[in-house]
């Protein structure tokens, strides 16, 4: 069973960064596929994209290219999301999510969440 | 904007049946790819309700049924319980911008009467 424990809330001024960690546990962070979705207040879910396996290499939602960088410390098997020159509008709950093993499906469906983490933009 | 269109509210009086459509093109649920459901509780994660367009992850109530054809797929809900009151959205793949990319539907409030 994998368990995703994501860091802490977050207070962020416009024009910062912010870094959200995701700790898996249950099974190493080579064996997953790591995406990243966030939600704003009332909103809806938002994919801001992953680590595709078909090619080894993550892929990012076009809205965020440039913005966002997603990383992999594999020797603490802990996943990041970066988002940088913050405004208003990133105001959000960021959520991690991965597919268990050996789906075959496309795409993926998603088993595991993180519980959230809030990030909240304001001068 | 998302790409995949549901409607904004469905309600239901307790034990009705509702169905929550998502809407997609040719680029995305009818190019093929596969359709899931999420269901999102007040303040929480969403979780993995419908997987494969039909089938149902061990412990989800088989009063929750998902069905696909051609450009839309659809979730429906049976002998509908307060507890299902919740957010759901569709997810699935498309390659309009010559990748494939994760598409969210645009998520539909469930309102128990």
């Amino acid at each position: 069973q994998v368990q995703l424990v994501q860091s802490g809330a977050e207070v962020k001024k416009p024009g910062a960064s912010v870094k959200v960690s995701c700790k898996v546990s249950g099974y190493t962070l080579t064996e997953l596929s790591m995406h990243w979705v966030r939600q704003a207040p009332g909103k809806g879910l938002e994919w801001m994209g992953g680590f595709d396996p078909e090619d080894g290499e993550t892929i990012y939602a076009q809205k965020f290219q440039g913005r966002v960088t997603m990383t992999e410390d594999t020797s603490t098997d802990t996943a990041y999301m970066e988002l940088s020159s913050l405004r208003s509008e990133d105001t959000a709950v960021y959520y991690c999510a991965t597919p268990r093993l050996g789906w075959n499906y496309e795409p993926q469906p998603w088993d595991y969440w993180g519980q959230g983490t809030l990030v909240t933009v304001s001068s | 904007q998302s790409v995949l269109t549901q409607p904004p509210s469905v309600s239901g009086a307790p034990g009705q049946r509702v169905t929550i459509s998502c809407t997609g093109s040719s680029s995305n649920i009818g190019a093929g790819y596969d359709v899931h459901w999420y269901q999102q509780l007040p303040g929480t994660a969403p979780k993995l309700l419908i997987y494969g367009n039909s089938n149902r992850p061990s412990g989800v109530p088989d009063r929750f049924s998902g069905s696909k054809s051609g450009t839309s797929a659809s979730l429906a809900i049976t002998g509908l319980q307060a507890e299902d009151e919740a957010d759901y959205y569709c997810q699935s793949y498309d390659s309009s911008l010559s990748a494939l990319y994760y598409v969210f539907g645009t998520g539909t409030k469930v309102t128990v009467l």
